[in-house]
């Protein structure tokens, strides 16, 4: 099962920065924070990953809080072409599968 | 940049049909998987396989489906007898061995009439 809790929609608005949510508060102390998005019904694209640091690459941001109980995805300049379910999981290193829960629906407005 | 391809992009069969699903990992990726995602609904893991044999597969992967590499490139999904809720979008997903980034296909939309 998810062990994670997002939004289940959000709105941004085109050029400005979306701040995606996810609790995970039950999460263990070797299981990573990853973040895939799915662009209508397209297969999941993969995003981000951070274990306990916050971590940056070309697409997002990914701040983990200090208890790791809550992480933000940020998309520091979000374009229409965003617009898609973002999926927060949690996984043990080397566990073969993704529990994809309901994600939230991002919708950035022009 | 190196990607999962699948194909068909589409097939739409006959209930009680085989089908045949085809993917192709990346490039020196060792670790397979499929999901399935009926419309509207979660993506839902089927089975993981590595070193040409199941490593694990969930409830909804029963006898009707079955997995291959039949060669060094291909990954394959069989589902021999298709059932109408078998019709989902089936999404193939590859992983290089020491990586922990699953990457995915576009899907292959099923329709069984």
């Amino acid at each position: 099962d998810a062990k994670t809790t997002q939004p289940p929609s959000m709105d941004c608005a085109e050029g400005r920065a979306a701040n995606l949510p996810c609790n995970h508060s039950t999460i263990s102390g070797n299981e990573y924070v990853y973040w895939y998005r799915q662009i209508h019904s397209q297969g999941p694209q993969y995003i981000i990953h951070g274990l306990k640091n916050n971590e940056t690459n070309e697409m997002a941001s990914l701040i983990i809080t200090e208890d790791r109980k809550s992480s933000t995805l940020i998309l520091p300049h979000a374009t229409l072409r965003d617009t898609a379910v973002y999926y927060c999981i949690v996984r043990v290193p080397g566990a073969n599968n993704l529990f994809f829960g309901t994600g939230t629906r991002l919708t950035v407005i022009p | 940049e190196p990607e999962v391809t699948q194909t068909p992009s589409h097939q739409v069969t006959q209930m009680g049909q085989e089908v045949i699903l085809r993917c192709v990992p990346i490039s020196n990726h060792l670790y397979f998987y499929w999901y399935r995602q009926i419309l509207g609904q979660k993506v839902e893991f089927l089975v993981s396989f590595y070193n040409n044999e199941i490593s694990e597969k969930s409830e909804i992967f029963d006898d009707q489906f079955s997995v291959e590499r039949p060669d060094g490139s291909n990954f394959t999904l069989k589902i021999r007898s298709t059932k109408l809720e078998d019709s989902a979008m089936y999404f193939c997903a590859s992983r290089a061995t020491g990586g922990e980034t699953q990457y995915f296909g576009p899907g292959t939309r099923l329709l069984v009439l």
